[in-house]
């Protein structure tokens, strides 16, 4: 049973739309992390958001962290084809967490 | 390397055999993790290392598994008597320091057992 929950499990969508990707959990994290991962590499982190309420852009990518510290969602705008790839979310229960616990994924497709 | 590097890339076995998988962290960096990711799924927590010792075990699945770090750099993780349950991709990460500093994860070694 994994701790955090992501949908949808996969996204296909056109080049120069936006997409949404949610991450949600019943429990409480001290900090929470997205990475990007594509076939045949490891993960790539993204951000970490730690405040409750908090927003991080990176580009066209936007992060939110709940005010419960309980869910996360990333939003990409105009998205492009080096978007594609598998979007993971990952938290730390402890702000001296070491060990992450990962949800599933979201396998993200942008056709051009 | 400027990155985590593991080898071999792939591995391909048979039920029963012996496997070991090795991991090359970042110069410098004193933490080293490993995690196993089966197919649809994201990482899963096996073992961290701070140093030489095994800080945290608690992810390693039974006791067939083992992972050792002897120098406190280059980290073998062992598999005894494997199990098609096994088969999985196992990534390796390496952080500077202890809590929540940046892993950065290596390409990962795919284990396949027949």
């Amino acid at each position: 049973t994994q701790l955090l929950e992501q949908s949808p499990q996969f996204l296909s969508i056109q080049e120069g739309e936006n997409l949404t990707v949610y991450c949600n959990s019943s429990s409480v994290f001290s900090s929470l992390q997205w990475y990007r991962q594509e076939p045949g590499e490891g993960p790539v982190l993204l951000v970490t958001v730690v405040t409750g309420g908090e927003v991080k852009k990176l580009k066209r990518l936007t992060f939110q962290f709940g005010d419960a510290r309980k869910d996360s969602s990333l939003h990409i705008t105009a998205a492009q084809p080096g978007d594609t790839g598998l979007y993971l979310c990952a938290g730390a229960l402890r702000s001296n967490d070491y060990k992450l616990s990962f949800g599933a994924g979201t396998t993200v497709t942008v056709r051009a | 390397g400027a990155g985590v590097s593991q080898t071999p890339s792939n591995k391909v076995t048979e039920k029963g055999k012996y496997v070991e998988l090795r991991c090359d962290p970042i110069s410098g960096h004193t933490a080293l993790y490993w995690y196993r990711q089966s197919l649809g799924q994201g990482p899963e927590f096996l073992i961290y290392f701070q140093g030489t010792g095994a800080a945290d075990d608690s992810g390693l699945p039974n006791d067939r598994f083992f992972a050792v770090r002897p120098e406190g750099s280059v980290s073998t993780l062992k598999i005894q008597r494997t199990e098609r349950g096994d088969s999985a991709v196992y990534l390796c990460a390496s952080s500077f320091g202890l809590g929540a500093d940046t892993q950065y994860f290596g390409p990962g070694t795919r284990l396949t057992v027949l």
